[in-house]
């Protein structure tokens, strides 16, 4: 079975644009959550989409935003990027969605976003 | 109240030596509190879990330990070898997972 896969690997943009990750889940799973990881702070809620619904979002400005699509793959993202949006975003994808009982993320290695 | 408080942000342990990572929490509701490993380049991947109406889990060489009145809990890593060199994240959920700040573990023969 293929993991979660992330395009692209890495991305370079300048500040004041915008951009858009893609996120295709393991088969069968219909949840996607997004995290934000920078060195220092660890991984940071983005949201999380089930069955193409936001189920539930973390405090990231309005800039930061996402879509679930029937299939389940999942796009996110952010417009005018500014300099301290540089750092690995990671999906991750689930059978039944977080907070379901003992529910297993499975994540994907990221896209590395570095804005100049 | 959300927050998931991790410590330390890196360790040197000896081969065959016992790492140990804490965690501390505020939220009561949070009700899973799993650990992820984390290698270079790659993502995050889930290590062992526990819940809070049990206080040990051991996993071969990983046991976790909760105190839930403490409201913390650690991750044991007896017989420490290189290979488990990597970034370890704490983490705690109720609807969603919460992770704490990572730990460096590097791991020397």
């Amino acid at each position: 079975k293929a993991g979660v896969t992330q395009t692209p690997r890495y991305l370079i943009k300048t500040r004041g644009q915008q951009v858009t990750l893609s996120c295709s889940p393991i088969s069968g799973h219909r949840s996607v959550s997004w995290y934000q990881q920078t060195p220092g702070q660890g991984l940071q809620f983005l949201f999380e989409y089930f069955s193409e619904t936001q189920r539930n979002k973390g405090n990231f400005p309005g800039r930061f935003s996402g879509r679930q699509f029937s299939n389940s793959r999942s796009e996110m993202n952010v417009s005018t990027l500014e300099l301290g949006d540089s750092a690995l975003y990671l999906c991750a994808s689930s059978l039944l969605g977080q907070g379901a009982y003992n529910e297993k993320l499975f994540f994907g290695s990221g896209t590395q976003l570095s804005v100049l | 109240q959300q927050q998931v408080k991790q410590s330390p942000q890196s360790l040197i342990v000896q081969k065959g030596g016992i790492s140990i990572i804490n965690c501390a929490y505020e939220n009561t509701a949070f009700d899973y509190f799993p650990w992820y490993q984390q290698f270079p380049g790659k993502g995050p991947a889930l290590l062992i879990a526990i819940r809070p109406d049990v206080s040990e889990k051991k996993e071969g060489r990983f046991t976790i330990s909760f105190n839930k009145s403490a409201k913390q809990f650690s991750l044991h890593i007896m017989d420490s070898q290189p290979g488990d060199s990597a970034t370890y994240f704490c983490a705690a959920s109720t609807d969603k997972l919460i992770f704490g700040t990572g730990t460096r573990l590097q791991v020397f023969p």
